[in-house]
């Protein structure tokens, strides 16, 4: 089937510095991409979201980015906070009869100071 | 209630008991998922409640796997027959219809067979 994937399991950033965090798919009928950001021992939590038709979408300190011609999609947080630190999913939501969310494997992030 | 509640929070069981987690979405939150997230990887869609229509089960990873959804609110997910592998942390999620981007999830039922 259909999967999102992630390129890099950890990431880590110096507190303040902006963070990128990476997602390929291989949906191309996906209608929707969505990052959710989990925190230890919570359960994963909405940042953003991005329609297939977009390019990009801005949000508080955090803008993601979609490359249809790549399959690629990126969260960027500016001025990363110790409070970003989390583990970070990418997810599609296919077209049509799909209401389900597929996630990804998720990138650790770890804010230094 | 303000979230989403699962119990039991963690649950210890032997290789072949049954158990049943639970979950309380949030009121009015007609659209109702179970993921399952093993260690260090990803969220395993498992099933999906969507008001009176019947279920997407597409997800569940074997028939020792079912859910019910009472009077549109509590769902119950019951594994049966437990085995090592149904090690996870189950979590629950809520929206307020189908198709939703933004899903409210619980803190997770973490389930440990021995």
């Amino acid at each position: 089937g259909e999967s999102v994937g992630l390129h890099l399991p950890t990431l880590s950033v110096q507190e303040g510095d902006n963070s990128i965090i990476n997602c390929a798919y291989s949906n191309s009928a996906s209608d929707y991409f969505i990052w959710y950001k989990q925190e230890s021992g919570k359960g994963p939590q909405f940042i953003i979201d991005i329609r297939s038709n977009m390019d990009k979408r801005q949000g508080q300190r955090v803008t993601v980015l979609l490359n249809k011609t790549v399959k690629h999609l990126s969260l960027q947080i500016a001025a990363t906070q110790p409070g970003d630190s989390a583990v970070y999913f990418c997810a599609e939501r296919g077209s049509g009869s799909a209401r389900q969310l597929t996630f990804g494997s998720g990138t650790q992030l770890t804010v230094l100071p | 209630g303000a979230g989403v509640s699962q119990s039991p929070s963690n649950k210890v069981t032997e290789k072949g008991k049954d158990v049943e987690l639970r979950c309380d979405p949030i009121s009015g939150h007609t659209a109702l998922y179970w993921y399952r997230q093993s260690l260090g990887q990803g969220l395993e869609f498992l099933i999906y409640f969507q008001g009176n229509s019947a279920p997407d089960k597409s997800g569940l990873p074997s028939d020792r796997f079912s859910a019910e959804r009472t009077g549109g609110s509590v769902s119950t997910l019951t594994i049966q027959r437990t085995q090592q592998e149904d090690s996870a942390v189950y979590l629950c999620a809520s929206s307020p219809s189908s198709g939703a981007n933004v899903l409210t999830f619980g803190a997770g039922s973490r389930l440990t067979v021995l």
